[in-house]
């Protein structure tokens, strides 16, 4: 799998929109965009993921370049639950017929003041 | 989101004796499971891939003898570490990955956190 690059640490205030990005220079194209977040002593939780497009789900919106070298992750109204590590991964759909595994980077530590 | 349940969240067990972690996937086909090791402040490592029904492929430095892992359903991965030492404290988390709506997401388990005194 591609690598992507994050920033270590973000802050935002609560109620305001947030906007994490992800940059993935070398993405293949059958390269799929997730993203995950992980709250302290917990197993990651499947936030979003796309290809092209950019998706829109109950939890956030995931707005994908023209040329797909880079995301951001788009929590519209940051609460104080959703302090957590965002991790932004690319997963190989073609991956030998099974799952492609995926490969956690750093991520980004976003912080919510109230 | 599809559920992956993982069983115990927590253990304590003692120096060279053995663990058993399930991973169970509570409604959907999990062909594949992945299991990771995550030490304090860092971040999640993988440990091995496997294939329902098929051997487990183990990245590389992660000892196959140590931490034994079987799929042997659709629904249920276990990994067992063997021997276990203190330098083992760490979470373990487990991954299942199928055919769930659209597109290839995969899904957490809770986490176990291993103690080894």
């Amino acid at each position: 799998d591609a690598k992507t690059t994050q920033p270590n640490s973000m802050e935002s205030n609560e109620e305001e929109p947030v906007h994490l990005p992800c940059n993935h220079s070398t993405i293949s194209g059958t390269d799929y965009i997730h993203w995950y977040r992980q709250l302290p002593s917990q197993g990651p939780e499947y936030v979003i993921h796309g290809l092209t497009s950019n998706v829109n789900n109950r939890m956030a919106s995931l707005a994908i370049a023209e040329d797909r070298k880079s995301s951001t992750l788009i929590l519209h109204r940051a609460t104080l639950r959703d302090a957590a590590v965002y991790y932004c991964i690319l997963r190989d759909f073609n991956y030998g017929g099974s799952q492609g595994n995926l490969i956690f980077g750093k991520g980004t530590k976003l912080s919510v003041k109230p | 989101g599809a559920v992956v349940s993982q069983h115990p969240s927590r253990v304590i067990c003692k120096s060279g004796t053995s663990v058993k972690i399930e991973c169970r996937s509570l409604d959907f086909q999990a062909t594949t499971m992945f299991w990771y090791r995550q030490f304090p402040k860092q971040s999640l490592m993988l440990m091995a891939t496997s294939n329902e029904g098929s051997k487990a492929t183990y990245e590389q430095g992660v000892e196959k003898d140590k931490f034994l892992i079987n799929h042997a359903s659709l629904t249920l991965s276990t990994l067992t570490v063997t021997s276990a030492h203190p330098e083992d404290s760490s979470f373990y988390i487990c991954s299942a990955s199928g055919q769930v709506g659209w597109g290839t997401e995969a899904f957490f388990g809770q986490g176990t956190r291993l103690t080894v005194v």
